[in-house]
């Protein structure tokens, strides 16, 4: 599986947008751009997903870099609920089906300040 | 859509003892479901892929006879953790996949279960 890069932790204000960058230099093209996010003493939860074009839905938006070596995921205005780790995941659409394990790194801790 | 509910939310045990956790896919059949444990400040430890009718496949590192895992029905996976120890004190997360969206669409997780072993 492709690996992601994402930085340890990050910082905004209430009410402002968050850019929330990862890497994936080695992405394939089958590779679809999957957002996760982790509330504490939560399970995960999807945000979004993508493979080429920007996306947007209720939650987010995510933009891909035209050479799909990076992605970002945009939270238009953060609230305190935002505040969580969120992962970064490549997952080939292509291959295996249901069984297609995801690798997690350590995302990055979003603190939201009020 | 795509509900995976997971319960216990927490379990307290004594040590020797076994803790069964179970998830359940609401609105949809999951043959694959997945568990995964976390430690504290650390990511998603996959441990096993939970398969409808077979046998579930581990991870490396895993002990299947320590981590039963049964599934039985295309809407339930349990987990038994058996003769528990403290270091297997951890947040035990499952995730399933709707079969009937494309491959390429996201998983959804149980809410996890916090287990304390003493």
């Amino acid at each position: 599986d492709a690996k992601t890069t994402q930085p340890n932790s990050m910082e905004s204000n209430e009410e402002e947008p968050v850019h929330l960058p990862c890497n994936h230099s080695t992405i394939s093209g089958t590779d679809y751009i999957h957002w996760y996010r982790q509330l504490p003493s939560q399970g995960p939860e999807y945000v979004i997903h993508g493979l080429t074009s920007n996306v947007n839905n209720r939650m987010a938006s995510l933009a891909i870099a035209e050479d799909r070596k990076s992605s970002t995921l945009i939270l238009h205005r953060a609230t305190l609920r935002d505040a969580a780790v969120y992962y970064c995941i490549l997952r080939d659409g292509g291959r295996g089906g249901n069984n297609r394990k995801l690798i997690w790194g350590l995302g990055t801790s979003l603190a939201v300040n009020p | 859509g795509a509900v995976v509910s997971q319960h216990p939310s927490r379990v307290i045990c004594k040590s020797g003892t076994s803790v069964k956790i179970e998830c359940r896919s609401l609105d949809f059949q999951a043959t694959t479901m997945f568990w995964y444990r976390q430690f504290p400040k650390q990511s998603l430890m996959l441990m096993a892929t939970s398969n409808e009718g077979s046998k579930a496949t581990y991870e490396q590192g895993v002990e299947k006879d320590k981590f039963l895992i049964n599934h039985a029905s295309l809407t339930l996976s349990t987990l038994t953790v058996t003769s528990a120890h403290p270091e297997d004190s951890s947040f035990y997360i499952c995730s399933a996949r709707d079969p009937l969206r494309a491959p390429h669409h996201g998983y959804t997780f149980g809410s996890g279960t916090r287990l304390t072993v003493v």
